[in-house]
C-alpha cells in the first residue's frame, strides 16, 4: 500500500508569515491517464474537510490564491504565502491514484 | 446547491451492525463516484471504502474488507455502507464524499458531508 509521509506536523507560523508543507509518497502518484492524484485538504475544528488543492496545483474555486501546491512523482508541497488567522486547521494531503487512497498523517497549523 | 447528508450513526454493541446512508442533492447522482471516509476522534482521515458511479465496482479499505459493504441506489440518489462485526476500533465520524471522472481525467472529494458518529462500545 502507499503511505504519505506529511511533515512537519505542527507548524506554528506568525501572521502574515509563508508556511509550508511537505508531503511524500512511497510510489509515484503518476496515474496512466497522464494525470497526479495528490490532493490537499484544509480541515477546521469541528468541520468537515474543505478540499484546496486537486490534481497537485489546481486551486478550488473560493480558495484564497495565497494557497498553492506543486510537485511531481512522490514529492509534493503545499504552499500559504502570507497565513492568515482564519487558516488555523489540520491539513492533509491525499493520494488518489493506488487503491486504498489514503492520507498523510496531517499537519497541524497554528498561530505563533 | 450540491449537498450530501449522512445519517445512521449511534451507538452499536460490538460484534454488532449499523447501516450509514449518505443523501445526495443538487448534482448529478448517478454521474459520480462515491467515497466513505472516516475519522476516529482526535485522529486522522482514513479511506474506508468506494463506489464507482454505476456501482459495479466497489473497493474498500484494509481494515474493513469482509465486514462493509458499500452499495448505492442511483434512482434514489443514495449511498450506503452497511458494516457488520463492528468493534471499537470502528468508532468514528463517518464522512461520505463524492468523485467526478471522465475521459480526461478525476476530480476527487470536491464535497463531502458533514458526518455521522458511530461509537462502537458496551
Amino acid at each position: 500500500d502507499v503511505v504519505m509521509t506529511q511533515s512537519p506536523l505542527s507548524l506554528p507560523v506568525t501572521l502574515g508569515q509563508p508556511a509550508s508543507i511537505s508531503c511524500r509518497s512511497n510510489q509515484s502518484l503518476a496515474y496512466s491517464d497522464g494525470n497526479t492524484y495528490l490532493n490537499w485538504f484544509q480541515q477546521r475544528p469541528g468541520q468537515p474537510p474543505r478540499r484546496l488543492i486537486y490534481n497537485v496545483s489546481n486551486r478550488d474555486s473560493g480558495v484564497p490564491d495565497r494557497f498553492s501546491g506543486s510537485g511531481s512523482g512522490t514529492d509534493f508541497t503545499l504552499k500559504i504565502s502570507r497565513v492568515e488567522a482564519e487558516d488555523v486547521g489540520v491539513y492533509y494531503c491525499m493520494q488518489g491514484t493506488h487503491w486504498p487512497y489514503c492520507f498523510g498523517q496531517g499537519t497541524k497549523l497554528e498561530i505563533k | 446547491e450540491v449537498q450530501l447528508v449522512e445519517s445512521g450513526g449511534g451507538l452499536v454493541q460490538p460484534g454488532g451492525s449499523r447501516r450509514l446512508s449518505c443523501a445526495a442533492s443538487g448534482f448529478t447522482f448517478s454521474n459520480y463516484a462515491m467515497y466513505w471516509v472516516r475519522q476516529a476522534p482526535g485522529k486522522g482521515l482514513e479511506f474506508v471504502s468506494a463506489i464507482s458511479s454505476e456501482g459495479n465496482s466497489t473497493f474498500y479499505g484494509n481494515s474493513v474488507t469482509g465486514r462493509f459493504t458499500i452499495s448505492r441506489d442511483n434512482s434514489k440518489n443514495t449511498l450506503n455502507l452497511q458494516m457488520g462485526s463492528l468493534i471499537p476500533e470502528d468508532t468514528a465520524l463517518y464522512y461520505c464524499a463524492r468523485a467526478y471522472c471522465n475521459d480526461t481525467g478525476c476530480n476527487q472529494g470536491d464535497t463531502w458531508g458533514q458526518g455521522t458518529l458511530v461509537t462502537v462500545s458496551s
